[in-house]
């Protein structure tokens, strides 16, 4: 156990429907980052949160949502999707994310399917 | 800009044989390098990181070595199990903001 965890693990949603990813971590970080994880492709960093606020947005399309309602907890909201946005989402924390003590801590990850 | 790369891509080796992974990236201003584990469907598990001014870390059997000026990191694996089949992910830390970059991987496979 890392101390993150992730919700659902696996999802299968069709091009129309909403839904949400969640993470949660128990580790008292301050940095939260959204990841996505394609076949044979390195990871892709979508968002990163620091300290509940959003710094970072790698051109992400709006489809993904993402929310940091509090440092412990980061949600990912999906709409209108894809079906090449099919992959494995990873959510990680980190103490700090400008500063040394930047390793990060992931989670199990939720595959994620659009059908 | 930053590219990690990790040769080969798949590795299958007999139980018991030592081996090696290799991680390489094109820009040297690096803050550290971590070596990471996957297991099928699972997260991500950090097996070690190097700061750009160490040489070298261990962790039971494992070893990392950084040579920052070459752009090239070594994961040793010694005395190889087949529980340390799963796929190994190396990221850099840049020097300017500490975001990750990282290689596509490459998936061991140990057979007993």
């Amino acid at each position: 156990e890392t101390g993150v965890t992730q919700t659902p693990r696996h999802l299968v949603m069709g091009m129309t429907n909403k839904k949400s990813l969640k993470c949660e971590q128990h580790l008292g970080h301050n940095a939260m980052y959204w990841y996505k994880q394609s076949a044979k492709k390195p990871l892709e960093l979508m968002f990163v949160y620091s300290l509940e606020e959003r710094v970072e947005n790698n051109s992400v399309p709006s489809r993904f949502s993402p929310e940091c309602p509090n440092s412990s907890h980061l949600f990912l909201h999906l709409h209108t999707l894809q079906p090449e946005d099919s992959a494995l989402y990873l959510c990680a924390s980190s103490q700090d994310r400008l500063s040394g003590n930047n390793e990060q801590f992931f989670g199990p990850g939720t595959r994620l399917t659009v059908l | 800009k930053q590219e990690v790369t990790q040769i080969p891509a798949a590795l299958s080796v007999p139980e018991g044989e030592n081996l090696v992974l290799n991680c390489s990236f094109t820009d040297s201003a690096i803050y550290n390098l971590q070596w990471f584990r996957q297991d099928p469907g699972k997260g991500l598990t950090s097996l070690l990181l190097i700061q750009s001014s160490q040489r070298e870390q261990t962790s039971g059997r494992l070893n990392a070595s950084l040579d920052k000026s070459s752009g090239r990191s070594t994961l040793y694996i010694a005395a190889s199990q087949p529980g340390d089949s799963a796929t190994y992910l190396c990221a850099v830390a840049m020097d300017s903001n500490y975001q990750l970059i990282w290689g596509a991987g490459t998936k061991l496979i140990i057979k007993p």
